[in-house]
């Protein structure tokens, strides 16, 4: 069965602090990858998506992919307690829709 | 621009009601999707539609059914609904759907309760 998987935290940080996030992926043939971030009670809301092999910078986000190890990452620079939220890792794998991790939770302490 | 709107917000039902979940999208897209969050679980596919006129079976498809009413509209129906479907719902929707570089965005989520 294909597969994403996320260490479900919690993740702790200090303000500040760079926060890293993982994933691995099971197929091979995924794609496409996406990181959504979820406020406690609300929709996931999409952050970053990743295609190619490398690095991805959006402000103090950077996704990172690593297609011969089937992994990858986000980094919160600068992490905000605004940024305390669950995170969820999802790969595109084709003749299915999205698969999704199960989260990892991350809080930042001020 | 209301993006992916779902009804109703909340729901509380008896075990053996039925009851259907509206979804709605305003942005054009060509794929829509049901799925269903529990604590621990993450998010689960029930249902998908590719396209207008087709639909798939998810990850946990038992106890539902589906129908894409149009472009803009994709229904979930609970037909004799147990305390196991007590859950997040949400509808999501992408430009494309399998294997494509568009993301799915979400609609606000449905909160179900079943007693």
């Amino acid at each position: 069965q294909k597969e994403v998987e996320q260490n479900s935290g919690p993740l702790s940080v200090p303000e500040g602090a760079i926060a890293s996030l993982n994933c691995t992926y099971s197929d091979r043939g995924s794609q496409s990858f996406f990181w959504y971030r979820q406020y406690s009670g609300k929709s996931p809301e999409l952050i970053m998506s990743i295609y190619s092999n490398g690095d991805k910078e959006d402000g103090r986000f950077t996704a990172q992919l690593n297609k011969a190890s089937q992994y990858v990452s986000l980094l919160i620079r600068d992490s905000q307690p605004s940024d305390s939220a669950t995170y969820l890792c999802a790969s595109n794998q084709a003749g299915t829709a999205l698969i999704f991790g199960k989260g990892t939770t991350l809080s930042v302490s001020s | 621009n209301a993006g992916v709107t779902q009804t109703p917000k909340f729901q509380v039902l008896k075990t053996g009601q039925s009851m259907t979940l509206q979804c709605a999208q305003d942005m054009n897209h060509n794929s829509m999707y049901w799925y269903r969050q529990d604590p621990g679980m993450g998010l689960r596919l029930i249902y998908y539609s590719a396209s207008e006129g087709t639909t798939d079976k998810g990850e946990v498809p038992n106890g539902y059914n589906v129908s894409r009413l149009n472009k803009r509209e994709f229904s979930l129906r609970l037909e004799s609904a147990a305390p196991s479907q007590t859950s997040v719902y949400f509808c999501a929707s992408s430009i494309t759907g399998t294997g494509g570089r568009q993301p799915q965005h979400f609609g606000d989520g449905t909160r179900l309760s079943i007693l």
